[in-house]
């Protein structure tokens, strides 16, 4: 299996600009997990999914920020509009339901707001 | 409430030396306590992990003992190698919820 893929890798934007952020999840797992990493906040948990239902999405920090899960094999992490604060690694991780404390991470996308 | 401390915040240590990370947590609803390692550009990947009725957990070089009635458990790396320089989360996990620490920055000089 290749892992959590994310994509992009790298995302350069300007402030107020629509930003999509996108993970494959490791087939079989059926929880997925965003999360986002700052130097000042650490590790936040955003959103997780359940068998592609948003079980706790207290993480989401405001109403710009919104996740989907249109199926096992898919999500995205929308920031509509981005602003600088934004600015931060996002991660996506999956595991399977009967241990979540096992997370899988993909490799993250770097986003920078301008 | 939901709050994992972690000390030191870095750490550097000579290769063959044993480095040792602490954490400190609130709540008393976790139920599972991993490490996470994180390389350079990579996302965190599990180490090693202790549930509370357990004391210590040895895996080669990677140790955690864990001190219940504290509410504190630690990892100690022997024989550390500079391969293990990369930054340390302790986590407490409630359900599928975890919560990290701070992280702390390793650094095993060769």
């Amino acid at each position: 299996d290749a892992g959590v893929i994310q994509s992009p890798r790298h995302e350069v934007t300007e402030m107020g600009q629509e930003v999509t952020l996108r993970c494959k999840p490791i087939s079989g797992h059926n929880s997925l997990f965003w999360y986002r990493q700052t130097m000042m906040r650490g590790l936040e948990l955003l959103i997780y999914f359940n068998n592609n239902v948003p079980i706790d999405d207290s993480g989401m920090p405001e109403d710009r920020f919104s996740a989907k899960m249109p199926n096992a094999s898919f999500s995205t992490l929308k920031i509509q509009p981005s602003e600088p604060r934004d600015s931060a690694v996002y991660f996506c991780a999956s595991s399977l339901a009967f241990s979540p404390e096992k997370l899988f991470f993909g490799s993250g996308t770097q986003l920078s707001v301008l | 409430q939901q709050q994992v401390k972690q000390s030191p915040q870095s750490l550097i240590v000579q290769k063959g030396g044993i480095s040792i990370i602490n954490c400190a947590y609130e709540n008393t609803a976790f139920d599972y306590f991993p490490w996470y390692q994180q390389f350079p550009g990579k996302g965190p990947a599990l180490l090693i992990a202790i549930r509370p009725d357990v004391s210590e957990k040895k895996e080669g070089r990677f140790t955690i003992s864990f001190n219940k009635s504290a509410k504190q458990f630690s990892l100690h790396i022997m024989d550390s190698q500079p391969g293990d320089s990369a930054t340390y989360f302790c986590v407490g996990t409630s359900g599928s919820r975890l919560t990290f620490g701070e992280g702390t920055q390793l650094t095993v000089n060769p």
